[in-house]
């Protein structure tokens, strides 16, 4: 059972660019979590989806940055007209449910965003 | 709100010492609390977890915490370091007893010498 697959694993883009970041959720889970790390700092929580739903994206920033669950393939964060703030890791991971305590969230490796 | 302190941002111990990571947190509800560790260049890897049953739980690796609400504490420990436990240590904190919106302290790099 492949875990959670993020790529591309680094992605370099010049100001203004767009940047898409990919992340396939294990097999069975229907939950994914995006969470930011910046340099020396903890992860930050930024949207949770579920298929084709944005349940909590109340860590989004208000512009430029936008997620999506299709029904089919994987979870999209995209990031448009990037800037040098924007480098960072980005994190994704995925569950099966939620609301249960024997429930995991599974991390993926991450993109690491590098803004030139 | 909730939040998270890891005091700390750094810690050194010498092979086969104790390991002691600490983890402080404000929650206005019963928090649930995780211990994370991430190796260089990987993702995170749950620990452990806290989720009201015991108070001191027993995780992977040789590591527990113990939950203490009189001390909104929730420290780790290992009682003899391995080279590979050098890694980052991340402690979080949620309000649900699934993994949905978890809030992270900043980590503690632990580093291990022979």
């Amino acid at each position: 059972n492949a875990g959670v697959m993020q790529n591309p694993r680094h992605l370099v883009r010049r100001r203004g660019q767009e940047a898409r970041l990919r992340c396939s959720p294990m097999k069975g889970h229907s939950h994914v979590y995006w969470y930011r790390q910046l340099p020396e700092e903890g992860l930050k929580f930024m949207v949770y989806l579920q298929k084709e739903n944005i349940i909590d994206e109340s860590g989004m920033p208000k512009e430029r940055f936008s997620a999506e669950f299709p029904k089919e393939g994987p979870s999209i964060l995209r990031i448009q007209q990037v800037v040098r703030g924007d480098s960072a890791a980005y994190f994704c991971a995925s569950s099966p449910s939620q609301g249960r305590t024997n429930t995991e969230a599974f991390f993926g490796q991450g993109t690491r965003l590098t803004v030139v | 709100a909730q939040s998270v302190t890891q005091l700390g941002s750094h810690v050194s111990v010498s092979e086969g010492a104790l390991v002691l990571l600490r983890c402080n947190y404000s929650s206005s509800v019963p928090p649930y609390l995780f211990w994370y560790v991430q190796y260089p260049n990987q993702g995170l890897q749950l620990l452990l977890k806290y989720t009201s049953a015991a108070t001191l739980v027993k995780g992977i690796n040789g590591f527990e915490a113990e939950f203490k609400k009189s001390e909104t504490s929730f420290h780790l420990t290992k009682p003899s370091a391995h080279m590979s436990d050098a890694a980052e240590y991340f402690c979080a904190v949620s309000d649900q007893a699934g993994f949905q919106k978890l809030v992270f302290g900043t980590g503690t790099r632990l580093l291990v010498s022979p």
